[in-house]
């Protein structure tokens, strides 16, 4: 099994430019989630899906979208990217939300950085 | 609000033990949750604690205290490789996981 695959694991965009970050599992996990992780501050949750068809929104979501068309597939968008959004993105998905042992399994990251 | 507190950084010589606290305020609890992350890694999930009191797995322990609002891990016989950031995470009333910033350990030979 693959587990969370993310891609790419780097990149770096000039402000204003989109892109989407990758993430696909093989585990027929229902929740995926996409997260931002910044220097001295705790995993920040920016979208988040409990089942195709099915998104919502995290912590901090502005600037960010998502879709979920299928249960493997889990894109996140960054429509016109600013300095702000240069973090490291990572990918997670779990067999269900709506239990408090929810254990996530973590894409490798995509280290993102905006010029 | 919601908060998680760890100590930003942290100090062990390779054999010892160390402890990791973390304290939690959360608008409701369903539990606590200790990950791994080695530097340019994924966090990779070690223990999860609901009930008060103490698992064991090996050479890590981890402690839940309800009342208290406290958990720590336990890291025992300490290895070079255990040198990562240990990542503290409670389950509020939304079944939402409100992360810390993450403890680095360093281990010294």
């Amino acid at each position: 099994n693959a587990g969370v695959t993310q891609t790419p694991k780097f990149q770096v965009l000039k402000t204003g430019q989109s892109m989407t970050l990758q993430c696909a599992q093989d585990m027929n996990h229902e929740y995926m989630s996409w997260y931002r992780q910044d220097p001295g501050m705790g995993l920040r949750l920016i979208h988040y899906s409990v089942g195709a068809g099915i998104t919502d929104q995290g912590e901090v979501p502005n600037g960010y979208n998502v879709s979920r068309s299928t249960t493997e597939d889990f894109p996140l968008r960054l429509l016109s990217a600013a300095p702000s959004q240069t973090s490291v993105y990572f990918c997670a998905s779990s067999s269900a939300m709506g239990s408090g042992a929810n254990v996530l399994t973590f894409g490798a990251g995509s280290r993102l950085t905006v010029l | 609000g919601q908060n998680i507190d760890q100590p930003t950084e942290m100090t062990a010589t390779e054999g010892a033990i160390v402890q990791i606290n973390c304290t939690y305020q959360t608008s409701g609890f369903n539990g606590l949750f200790w990950y791994q992350q080695h530097a340019g890694e994924a966090p990779t999930f070690l223990s999860y604690n609901v009930l008060d009191g103490l698992e064991e797995k090996g050479r890590f322990s981890s402690f839940l205290s309800r009342s208290k609002g406290y958990s720590y891990l336990l890291l025992k016989e300490l290895q070079m490789k255990d040198s990562a950031s240990y990542l503290c995470a409670a389950v509020d009333s939304n079944y939402q996981l409100i992360w810390g910033a993450g403890t680095k350990l360093i281990i010294k030979p």
